[in-house]
């Protein structure tokens, strides 16, 4: 069955420090989403991205985030300088005809 | 705003028994409700979607949905102990190529052997 994979799985990062979260999406696929999930809250949207652009971004997605598909097959989430409240599951969807099939996430912790 | 709300439970229901769990959402124009099992630490999984008024049944799993009522609900019968998770209700609001998922808190399910 196909599915989308998250690197790294977990990655621990300093403060200040930019990390890049990496995807790659069902290969037929054309909708890539964001989304994050700070420990015991809810899964909240980032940004979604179609046709090689942002398409939508939440109020959460400020100029410390970026996405990119660099390759045609990575679907890439950067944020340039981390802080704390970063510390979060980011987790990376995608969708063909109807419903959003998630990557496994990766756990960032700022500290 | 755009809403959608679930009682955090925890829900304890024993085995082999019917769990109920509940969504409602605060915008009429919503197009597509959604149900994700989640386990801890683990990301969401699918467990079945539903855009039309009345029941979906997919084993044993129904999904059911009221627009009038703005109200959403999941069923699972025969509750195994695998079924203890939290429970995902999401809603689709945007147009066709926007479609993000607006999720409620989640409902704890906890079933008792």
């Amino acid at each position: 069955e196909p599915e989308v994979t998250q690197t790294p799985s977990h990655q621990v990062t300093q403060m200040g420090q930019e990390v890049i979260l990496r995807c790659v999406p069902i290969s037929n696929h054309l909708y890539f989403y964001w989304y994050r999930q700070i420990l015991g809250q809810k899964v909240e949207f980032l940004v979604s991205f179609y046709n090689n652009e942002i398409s939508e971004k939440s109020e959460i997605f400020d100029d410390q985030f970026s996405v990119e598909r660099p390759d045609g097959s990575n679907f890439t989430l950067k944020i340039r300088s981390t802080k704390l409240e970063d510390s979060a599951m980011y987790f990376c969807a995608c969708t063909g005809d109807t419903e959003a099939f998630f990557g496994q996430g990766t756990r960032l912790t700022v500290v | 705003q755009k809403e959608v709300e679930q009682n955090s439970g925890p829900l304890s229901v024993p085995e082999g028994a019917i769990a109920s769990l509940n969504c409602t959402y605060s915008d009429r124009g919503s197009q597509s409700f959604f149900w994700y099992r989640q386990y801890s630490g683990k990301s969401p999984e699918l467990i079945m979607f539903i855009y039309s008024n009345g029941d979906k049944e997919d084993g044993r799993f129904t999904a059911q949905l009221n627009k009038a009522s703005q109200y959403v609900s999941l069923l699972i019968r025969d509750s195994q102990p695998s079924d203890s998770a939290t429970y995902l209700c999401a809603v689709v609001w945007g147009y066709f190529g926007n479609e993000k998922l607006t999720f409620g808190t989640g409902t704890r399910l906890t079933i008792i052997p």
